[in-house]
């Protein structure tokens, strides 16, 4: 057990509708890390916030967004859903950042269909 | 930008085989470098890392080596077992510009037969 949660563990929902992905980080890191795994695309980071502030962006399509709370526990939003926006979504969490390679600790992930 | 290439796979090996997952990367800076196992649904578990070159990282039987010259990190066990069956992803991390994301390569399936 990394120490991360993640909810819901699966989620299927329809074409054009929005959803929520909730994680909670390890007790002390700062730093909250999503990263989608798909077939064709694999293990891609789409964001990245440090103590309630967006720190990095990658292939994050406009439609999704997030943000981290006072509680430092993030959520992913997924809007106007695509068929090809079926994929694991991860969560990871680090102390913060640091030169030395902070490690990232994953989640179980959320498993997201869309029909 | 940032890259991680690895062997493709599926890797099928027997008990107590030898097992290498080559993996090479591209980057600027000076990376730290992970293997993470991801077993049958289940998320991603840190298996070892390196941060610095000559570093060698290891955990569980398995070992790697932050090799510089030659930009690699191969992953390598002397006899591996049934519940080694996973897969491995070996991935980078630069912390220039204020952020550890990490690039992955796209993951070797090992399957180990008893």
């Amino acid at each position: 057990d990394s120490g991360v949660t993640q909810t819901p563990k699966h989620l299927i929902t329809a074409t054009g509708q929005r959803v929520t992905l909730r994680c909670s980080p390890r007790s002390g890191d700062l730093s909250v890390y999503w990263y989608q795994q798909s077939l064709d695309q694999g293990l891609q980071f789409l964001i990245q916030y440090y103590n309630g502030e967006e720190r990095a962006k990658g292939n994050i399509l406009e439609r999704f967004s997030a943000q981290q709370f006072p509680d430092l526990h993030s959520e992913l939003n997924l809007s106007s859903l695509e068929l090809g926006d079926s994929a694991l979504y991860f969560c990871a969490s680090s102390v913060g950042v640091s030169k030395g390679g902070g490690t990232q600790y994953f989640g179980p992930g959320t498993r997201l269909l869309v029909l | 930008g940032n890259s991680v290439t690895q062997m493709e796979g599926p890797v099928t090996l027997s008990e107590e085989a030898f097992l290498t997952i080559n993996c090479t990367y591209t980057a600027t800076g000076y990376p730290s470098l992970f293997w993470y196992v991801q077993y049958p649904g289940e998320g991603l578990q840190l298996l070892l890392k390196a941060t610095k070159a000559d570093d060698k990282g290891s955990n569980k039987g398995f070992e790697a080596t932050y090799r510089k010259e030659t930009t690699s990190f191969h992953l390598e066990k002397g006899s591996v077992q049934v519940s080694d069956s996973a897969v491995y992803f070996c991935a980078l991390s630069d912390a220039g510009g204020g952020s550890e994301k990490l690039v992955f390569g796209k993951g070797t399936k090992l399957t180990v037969n008893p």
